[in-house]
């Protein structure tokens, strides 16, 4: 069975600059997450699909990030202008459904210069 | 807010002895419990679930939860260099749509 897949794995970008990551789930799972993950720290979840439908975003930052999950399967986020402190490791993760165990994708790492 | 607290380590032990790693949470609600390896420059690796109390045993690794007390911790036996990593507890309430909580992690080495 195929794991989570993402791209870039790696991006580097001047601040005010725009990026977008992509990432494609285990087949069949309805669950979809994006994680923001900060060296030394544990990830922080940004936002919850369930299908095509956002369930939680209450820590997205709603000014300069989106997301979306068009046919409830891949699914892209976009930061729009980036700032230093964005930089960290962008994780997508897969479930069955939201009570079921995650599994994690590679992850892309984002510079901001 | 819901809290997930772990020591940040590292937490040194020779090659064979067992790795304790602790994990406490605030949330009575957390229903399900998770610990994740993530070698440095990697994503986390699923290698724990426990939902119950007591003890779950899976080959080296022991996974015990007491509610009662909010803990949870992962044992390691016969610890080998490859175990070097840091693991992640995360907890979630596992009703409707609910979130995984994560901590920051441990960091563990097993010296040679």
């Amino acid at each position: 069975e195929a794991g989570v897949a993402q791209s870039p794995r790696y991006k580097i970008i001047e601040k005010r600059q725009s990026v977008a990551f992509w990432c494609n789930p285990i087949s069949g799972h309805a669950t979809l997450y994006w994680y923001q993950q900060i060296l030394g720290q544990g990830p922080k979840l940004l936002i919850q699909f369930q299908n095509n439908g956002v369930v939680d975003d209450s820590q997205l930052p709603k000014d300069r990030f989106s997301a979306e999950r068009l046919k409830g399967v891949d699914s892209t986020l976009k930061i729009q202008p980036a700032k230093l402190e964005d930089s960290a490791v962008y994780l997508c993760a897969s479930s069955v459904s939201s009570i079921h165990e995650q599994y994690f994708g590679p992850g892309t790492r984002l510079t901001v210069t | 807010q819901k809290e997930v607290e772990q020591n940040s380590g590292p937490l040194s032990v020779p090659e064979g002895a067992i790795a304790s790693l602790n994990c406490t949470y605030s949330d009575r609600g957390s229903q399900s419990f998770f610990w994740y390896r993530q070698y440095s420059g990697k994503s986390p690796e699923l290698i724990m679930s426990i939902y119950s109390n007591g003890d779950k045993e899976d080959g080296r690794f022991t996974a015990q939860l007491n509610k009662a007390s909010q803990y949870v911790s992962l044992l390691i036996r016969d610890s080998q260099p490859s175990d070097s990593a840091t693991y992640l507890c995360a907890v979630t309430r596992n009703s409707g749509y609910s979130t995984l909580t994560f901590g920051k992690g441990t960091m563990l080495l097993v010296s040679p």
